[in-house]
This record gives structure tokens, C-alpha cells and sequence, in this order.
């Protein structure tokens, strides 16, 4: 069975510029969680939706933004970017609507994006 | 909010025991869970303590005292393969999203 796939693995952007990574949870998963992971931190989360609906957010700014389709899959959007949004970013799936009743998040390899 | 505290770095030999701590400052949580992250890789889910004790799961074991904020993961038998970040994250009570540590890169060495 196919794990959670991001795309695209590796991206370059300059200042300004907008950017949309994509995700496919593992089959059946029907939460997204998305995550921003600089060089040297643990992860930090930004959203979470389930069954096509934000149920968290993070202390992120509204420059940043996501949807869940109907087969699951999941954007994230960033608007207006700035140097500090070079990071890797990791989308989860899980089950469960809480998403983490059990500790237990599937990540995907992430999309490392560089801001110039 | 919470905060999660571990040892930026260790190191340790093939074949050896190690232990990587993990201290939390939070108001009510579910559990501790702990992930794996090789350079390059995916965070890796290892295991989960919703109740206080011991859970073991082949070479890797993990402990949490909520009355003490505290856990740690225990390493047996290290190999090489081994040497990687490893994270402690809880989930705040109320809070849909892991709140996660600044990880701990553990070399091990020949």
C-alpha cells in the first residue's frame, strides 16, 4: 500500500511568489494534518482538516491556507512569501478524526522549499 | 500552551543502552508519543504512552510519569541504522495537532 505522497519534493521560490504543495493520504485516511519543519526543529503545526473541514490551525498567518477534496487529498497554499517560510513541509494522515487519539500520524517524505 | 524539553544531542556505540529524556510543561495532555527521523526522511511514529509506565516494542521501550512531566525513550542493542533525530510530541487536551520537542540527534558510533 502506497504511504502518504507529497508533492513536489523540492521547490524555489523567490520573495513575493505563491506556492501550493500537495498531498494523498494513505488510503482510507480520512485526516490531513500539515506541518512546517525548519533545519534543527521538530515539526510545527499549521492545519488540520477532516472530512473536508479545517479542525485546527496553528500560530500561523493567514498567508497560509488549505483545502481537503472529496477524495482526501490535501493543498496547502502560501501567499506572499518570505525568507523565514524556507522549510520542509510534512503532510500527516490518520484515521481517526482526532488524528492523533493514539499518538499515531503517518508523515509523508515533505516538499522543501526554498525562498529566495 | 506547552513546551517540550530534550537533549539537543547524544551519542553512543553500537550495541549499547541509551536513553533520551523528554520533560513537558503542559496543563492536560492525552499521551507522549515519540517519532523517528532519519536525515532526509519522514518522522516515523516509534510509540505512544496515554498511561503512565513502561511500554516496550522490541529494542525500543518508553516511559512517561505524568506526576513527574516526564518521559524518555530507551535504545537496546543500538545499531547503526539507528543514529537519527528522535522526537517526544504530546497533544494538548482540547488541541487536535502534536505539539512536538526540538528533537534529539542520537550518533551512534562503531
Amino acid at each position: 500500500d502506497a504511504g502518504v505522497t507529497q508533492s513536489p519534493t523540492h521547490l524555489i521560490k523567490t520573495r513575493g511568489q505563491q506556492v501550493t504543495l500537495r498531498c494523498s493520504p494513505i488510503s482510507g485516511h480520512k485526516s490531513v494534518s500539515w506541518y512546517q519543519q525548519v533545519l534543527g526543529q521538530g515539526p510545527q503545526f499549521i492545519f488540520q482538516y477532516y472530512e473536508k473541514e479545517e479542525r485546527g490551525r496553528g500560530n500561523f498567518p493567514d498567508r497560509f491556507s488549505a483545502r481537503q477534496f472529496p477524495n482526501y487529498s490535501s493543498e496547502l497554499n502560501v501567499n506572499a512569501l518570505l525568507l523565514g517560510d524556507s522549510a520542509l513541509y510534512l503532510c500527516a494522515s490518520s484515521l481517526s478524526r482526532g488524528g492523533v487519539d493514539t499518538g499515531e500520524l503517518f508523515f509523508g517524505e515533505g516538499s522543501r522549499l526554498t525562498v529566495l | 500552551g506547552q513546551s517540550l524539553e530534550q537533549p539537543s544531542e547524544v551519542t553512543a556505540v553500537e550495541g549499547a543502552i541509551v536513553q533520551i529524556n523528554c520533560t513537558y510543561q503542559t496543563s492536560g495532555f492525552y499521551g507522549l508519543s515519540w517519532y523517528q527521523q532519519h536525515d532526509g526522511g519522514a518522522p516515523t511514529f516509534l510509540s505512544y504512552n496515554a498511561l503512565d509506565g513502561l511500554e516496550e516494542t522490541g529494542r525500543f521501550s518508553s516511559f512517561l510519569s505524568r506526576s513527574d512531566s516526564y518521559g524518555y525513550l530507551l535504545l537496546q542493542e543500538l545499531q547503526m541504522k539507528d543514529s537519527a533525530s528522535y522526537f517526544c510530541a504530546v497533544r494538548e487536551a482540547g488541541r487536535r495537532a502534536l505539539t512536538f520537542g526540538s528533537g534529539t540527534r542520537l550518533q551512534v558510533q562503531p
